[in-house]
């Protein structure tokens, strides 16, 4: 157990909905990343927060969309949804270390089915 | 461009035989390179992962890599491997913006 939970583990919908993954980091992390990961892209960065502000962006759509609270946890929103969207998605939490080094441990991710 | 390969995307290995699980690197910089494994059904758990000082780093259920900088390579190594490991191995570079930029994956079988 990485420490790292998110809710739900499942998630099936149809296109055009909307979604919302939920995430909580490990005690005391303050960074929170989002992967997607699928059969033909393998896995993906979407997008990094840490203490509750947007740090970096990777290959994430204009439909999706994240945040990160106060109490640090995060929260990916999926919108206007399609069939490529099906995918299972991973956050990862890390704590950075002197030197600037970091390790990501990742929670059992959220499978996303669109039909 | 940051870059990971994995040249082998499957491997069978009987059990109790050793395995070597290739990773080749692309990046500019000193990089942190870690090894992530993943169950069926299952979540990301790490490995091993290696920052600075001894090549050779030891890590979790008796896996260990080897950094090798002149070859830009992190093999994954088990001197005898049991049927519960079978799974899928991620290589993985951590770029200077804290995102991971992972290979494609290794799935590994055991034969019994």
């Amino acid at each position: 157990d990485s420490g790292v939970t998110q809710t739900p583990k499942h998630l099936i919908t149809a296109t055009g909905q909307r979604v919302t993954l939920r995430c909580s980091p490990r005690s005391g992390d303050l960074s929170v990343y989002w992967y997607q990961q699928s059969l033909d892209q393998g896995l993906q960065f979407l997008i990094h927060y840490y203490n509750g502000e947007e740090r970096a962006k990777g290959n994430i759509l204009e439909r999706f969309s994240a945040q990160q609270f106060p109490d640090l946890h995060s929260e990916l929103n999926l919108s206007s949804l399609e069939l490529g969207d099906s995918a299972l998605y991973f956050c990862a939490s890390s704590a950075l270390t002197s030197g600037g080094q970091e390790t990501q441990y990742f929670g059992p991710g959220t499978r996303l089915l669109v039909l | 461009a940051q870059s990971v390969t994995q040249p082998d995307i499957h491997i069978t290995v009987s059990e109790g035989a050793s395995l070597e699980s290739r990773c080749n690197y692309s990046y500019g910089a000193t990089p942190y390179l870690f090894w992530y494994v993943q169950s069926p059904g299952q979540g990301l758990q790490l490995l091993l992962k290696y920052f600075s000082g001894d090549t050779l780093v030891q890590g979790i259920k008796g896996f260990e890599a080897e950094f090798k900088r002149s070859q830009s390579s992190f093999n994954l190594r088990k001197p005898s491997v049991h049927w519960s490991d079978a799974a899928e191995y991620f290589c993985a570079v951590g770029s200077n913006t804290g995102k991971l930029i992972f290979g494609q994956g290794t799935t590994l079988q055991v034969k019994p």
